[in-house]
C-alpha cells in the first residue's frame, strides 16, 4: 500500500485566521487525492476530490471559497481553511487513491493519520 | 446515491468473545474494503473483496462479500483488546468514479 503523511498532526488557531494541511505521498506518485472530515464517534465525510494539475471537485454543501485545495505535484496536496471558525473544528484526513498507480482497479485509498484542527 | 449501512452502530464485548459486523446495500459494489481506525489516526485498510461469495482470512477476521455483492461482513473470532476501533465498510463502483461510499462505522469496544 502507499504511506501518506499529514502535516501538522495538531493545529490549535484563532478564529478568522487561515490554516494549511499538508498532505504527502510518499512513496507513489498520486493523481487523485481525497479530503475527508470527520466529528467525533462518525464516519468520514468526503470534502473534496483533489486532482493533480486541476481543480478540486467539491461535494455538496463544501465551500470551495472556504475550503481551498491545491495539488500541484504528484506527492502533495494541501487544504487550507480560511477564515477559520470554531465549527471548523474538526479532524481532517486525506487519502490517496491507489487504482491510479495501475496497481489496483478497486479504488483502494490509503489515509494520512489526519489532523486536529481546534479552532479558538 | 449509493449507500451503506453498518450495525451495530456500537458493540462492547469481554475478550474472548465473537463478534460480527454487517454492512448492507441496495446497490451493487464492484469492491468492498474494511478498514479499521483507532482514536486520533486516520483509517487502516484491512482487505479488499471483489467476487461475489468471496470469504477472506486475515488471522482472526474474516470477511465475506455476498453473493450479489450488495452486503459484506466481518467477523471477529476470540476479540482481544486490540481489536478495538473504528470499522468502516467502504464500496467503490463505476457510477461513483474513484470515489468511496462509506458506511456510517462500528465502534468496537472489547474489554480485558
Amino acid at each position: 500500500g502507499a504511506v501518506v503523511s499529514q502535516h501538522p498532526s495538531r493545529v490549535i488557531c484563532k478564529s478568522g485566521t487561515s490554516v494549511k494541511i499538508e498532505c504527502r505521498s510518499l512513496d507513489f506518485q498520486a493523481t487523485t487525492m481525497f479530503w475527508y472530515r470527520q466529528f467525533p464517534k462518525q464516519s468520514l465525510m468526503l470534502m473534496a476530490t483533489s486532482n493533480e494539475g486541476s481543480k478540486a471537485t467539491y461535494e455538496q454543501g463544501v465551500e470551495k471559497d472556504k475550503f481551498l485545495i491545491n495539488h500541484a505535484s504528484l506527492t502533495l496536496s494541501t487544504l487550507t481553511v480560511t477564515s477559520a471558525h470554531p465549527e471548523d473544528s474538526s479532524f481532517y484526513i486525506c487519502s490517496v487513491h491507489w487504482g491510479t498507480s495501475g496497481r489496483s482497479t478497486y479504488n483502494e485509498q490509503f489515509f494520512g493519520p489526519g489532523t486536529r484542527l481546534t479552532v479558538l | 446515491t449509493q449507500l451503506l449501512e453498518q450495525s451495530p452502530q456500537f458493540l462492547s464485548i469481554q475478550e474472548g468473545e465473537n463478534l460480527t459486523v454487517y454492512c448492507n446495500s441496495s446497490s451493487v459494489f464492484s469492491s468492498l474494503q474494511w478498514y479499521r481506525q483507532e482514536p486520533g489516526e486516520g483509517p487502516v485498510l484491512l482487505v479488499t473483496v471483489v467476487t461475489g461469495g468471496e470469504v477472506k482470512k486475515l488471522k482472526r477476521l474474516t470477511f465475506q462479500f455476498g453473493d450479489a455483492r450488495k452486503d459484506s461482513s466481518l467477523h471477529i473470532t476470540a476479540a482481544q483488546p486490540g481489536d478495538t476501533g473504528l470499522y468502516l465498510c467502504a464500496g467503490g463502483g463505476r457510477a461513483a468514479g474513484n470515489k468511496l461510499t462509506f458506511g456510517g462505522g462500528t465502534r468496537v469496544l472489547v474489554k480485558p
